[in-house]
């Protein structure tokens, strides 16, 4: 069983458009996360999602918005996509005051 | 923020060689980890390590957290070592990562 598991793996998709991307864990964790792998492969945090408080990186676009339905999911919205927007997007989740954070497999975004 | 810096950036090695990576932050941390990105893209938790030493198989792995620094010892390494490597530190509520090194292992 994949313990943080996110779909899709790849996304192509015009400039303008809608798009969302899927993350589940069933590790029991209660902290989930949004990251942004850029080009030059830096990791940077985007959001992280604790006990329904949502934490958000002051620089991401109001563009992204996460969505949690429960505590095994954390879902990425992103609207009016810009090619800027083309990344690797990783989701992650830990248990928080615990030690490993544990990510998914990636979706490679690339917005044409 | 806590600031995270990794070296070397780069390092190339033929299979069978040893290495260090080194990581150093900007404050003290209650949890440090490394992560290995494989040439296929996924993240692999090698070592959650705040302080001290650690084992598993080839690798080691020291904290020196009054210094703030670590470091990843990569010993007889494989050309399955190739990829990424990342350390990260909490800060706050998420975890920051350091830029990575970018391991090359040579048959």
């Amino acid at each position: 069983d994949t313990a943080v598991s996110q779909t899709p793996k790849y996304l192509v998709t015009q400039m303008g458009n809608d798009k969302s991307i899927k993350c589940e864990q069933n590790l029991g964790h209660d902290t989930m996360y949004w990251y942004k792998q850029d080009s030059k492969k830096f990791l940077k945090i985007m959001f992280s999602y604790n006990n329904k408080e949502l934490i958000i990186n002051e620089t991401v676009p109001n563009r992204f918005s996460p969505k949690s339905p429960d505590k095994a999911h954390l879902n990425l919205h992103i609207n009016s996509l810009e090619l800027g927007d083309s990344a690797v997007y990783f989701c992650a989740s830990s248990q928080w005051g615990d030690e490993k954070l544990f990510f998914g497999s990636g979706t490679q975004l690339s917005v044409l | 923020g806590i600031q995270v810096e990794q070296s070397p950036p780069d390092l190339i090695l033929q299979e069978g060689a040893n290495s260090t990576l080194r990581c150093n932050f900007s404050d003290s941390v209650n949890n440090l980890q490394w992560f290995h990105q494989n040439p296929w893209g996924q993240l692999i938790n090698l070592f959650y390590i705040p302080s001290g030493t650690k084992q598993n198989g080839r690798l080691s792995a020291t904290t020196v957290a009054t210094e703030r620094y670590s470091l990843l010892y990569i010993s007889s390494s494989q050309t399955t070592d190739s990829g990424v490597y990342f350390c990260a530190v909490e800060d706050g509520q998420n975890f920051v990562f350091g830029p990575g090194t970018r391991l090359s292992v040579l048959p």
